[in-house]
């Protein structure tokens, strides 16, 4: 089964509005990462969160975490048409495995 | 400079065939994966290794054989290939260590056609 699942699976809005995608994973986890993948290529990694933090920003990036929902949230604030891309949720649960299990991925499309 | 970088990008071939792909990281990273990318996006790991060690070896068929000649180097044979091979493979990297950050980075991609 999948360990993390995201929602929604696609999302549409207009240039210069807030998008929010959501992240739900099973099992406890050191820490969790959002990455980025544009249609054709390969993953970037964009934020890491660690389990015993709640929030971390990167830019127009802001990640939350709540271990206790098993869930996490990327909003990325002030969208422009090269955020369109799609965003993969990815928990890490062994400390030193270095395995990353992935989402499903959210589909963001950002209108000009 | 490429820093994750696979060849070939793309490879179309027949049912049967062998074929290998290459990925080469000149990060300096000690660890090395290979994912799977099926036609829904959803991303798999299917091995790893650490200083050419096998580290992680997920439910893959033994027709997949990945080889570590070197940790910048890690490349994977596919004897006999199926139709369901066609996917995207992603070769990562990344560095082990005690920190618990383990961020990946990402080739560009292989995309395997089987016909």
């Amino acid at each position: 089964s999948q360990q993390g699942e995201e929602d929604p699976q696609a999302l549409s809005i207009q240039e210069g509005e807030n998008a929010t995608m959501n992240c739900s994973y099973k099992t406890s986890i050191n820490n969790l990462q959002w990455y980025r993948q544009n249609s054709g290529r390969g993953l970037v990694h964009l934020i890491l969160i660690r389990s015993n933090e709640r929030e971390k920003h990167s830019g127009r990036l802001r990640v939350t975490l709540d271990t206790s929902k098993k869930s996490s949230s990327l909003l990325i604030t002030a969208s422009r048409a090269a955020d369109t891309a799609s965003y993969f949720c990815a928990t890490s649960s062994n400390f030193g495995n270095e395995k990353l299990t992935f989402g499903t991925g959210t589909r963001l499309t950002i209108i000009p | 400079d490429t820093a994750v970088s696979q060849t070939p990008k793309y490879l179309v071939t027949q049912m049967g065939n062998d074929k290998s792909i290459k990925c080469e990281q000149n990060l300096g990273h000690d660890t090395m994966y290979w994912y799977k990318q099926d036609s829904k996006k959803f991303l798999k790991i299917m091995f790893s290794y650490n200083n050419k060690e096998l580290i992680i070896n997920e439910t893959v068929p033994n027709r997949f054989s990945p080889k570590s000649p070197d940790k910048a180097h890690l490349n994977l044979h596919i004897n006999s290939l199926e139709l369901g091979d066609s996917a995207v493979y992603f070769c990562a990297s990344s560095v082990r260590g005690p920190s618990g950050n383990n961020e990946q980075f990402f080739g560009p991609g292989t995309r395997l056609t089987v016909l």
